[in-house]
């Protein structure tokens, strides 16, 4: 069975950091890129970032409204995906979710963990 | 950019009848890489259709995609109470922007 376990979250302050992981299993992790999803109290879904395999020097792409906050890594000897974020704002507080992409050529996000609250507030 | 337009904001259906739930890009979405996620409360989004119109695992056959360029649906035949949830339109690929549209929130009554 496909699982991603995502931890970490809770409440910071404004300007704060934390740091998010994602533990996947039941599936080859090296192989996959990694996505990260967001949804604020009440509303959609929005993309915040990507990283890519080994085979694609773990390329990494991020969403306008978190570049140069926010940061993602990887550890394939353990399937785990981390979400570094930095300078956290209110408007950061969301559910924030890792999602594995599908391989070629349909990279679309077919598994997802069951989300990390994370609140910004003083 | 992509901007994801979805219609209606809500609809309310009962039992056994057929929804119908639309997704407009703003630019052709090439490849057909569009994909459909259904969301119920306090769970994370299931992926129900990708490339426009190919079923996800464990998705039933009730539920259908279909559309290119830049005018996308999913239809829902036969609608049983547990489908009531939000559903959302996304586009997807290599490179981004990756956007999700609005959502449309359905509801069997």
């Amino acid at each position: 069975e496909i699982q991603l376990v995502e931890s970490g979250g809770g409440l910071v302050q404004p300007g704060g950091s934390l740091r998010l992981s994602c533990v996947g299993s039941g599936f080859t992790f090296s192989d996959h890129y990694m996505d990260w999803v967001r949804q604020a109290p009440g509303k959609g879904l929005e993309w915040i970032g990507r990283i890519r395999n080994k085979a694609n020097s773990y390329f990494r792409e991020y969403a306008a409204s978190v570049k140069g906050r926010f940061s993602i890594s990887r550890d394939d000897s353990k399937s785990s995906v981390y979400l570094q974020m930095d300078s956290l704002k209110i408007d950061d507080t969301a559910v924030y979710y890792c999602a594995r992409v599908q391989l070629v050529p349909h990279r679309t996000l077919d598994y997802w963990g069951q989300g990390s609250l994370v609140t910004v507030s003083s | 950019e992509i901007v994801l337009t979805q219609s209606p904001v809500t609809l309310s259906l009962s039992p056994g009848e057929r929804a119908t739930l639309s997704c407009r890009a703003s630019q052709d979405i090439s490849g057909n890489y569009l994909a459909w996620y259904q969301q119920k409360p306090g769970r994370a989004p299931r992926l129900l259709i990708y490339g426009a119109s190919t079923r996800a695992t464990d998705t039933p056959d009730r539920f259908s995609g279909s559309g290119s360029g830049t005018d996308f649906t999913l239809t829902i035949n036969r609608l049983e109470p547990e489908d009531s949830a939000v559903y959302y339109c996304k586009r997807y690929g290599l490179s981004p922007p990756f956007p999700f549209g609005q959502g449309t929130k359905l509801e069997i009554k």
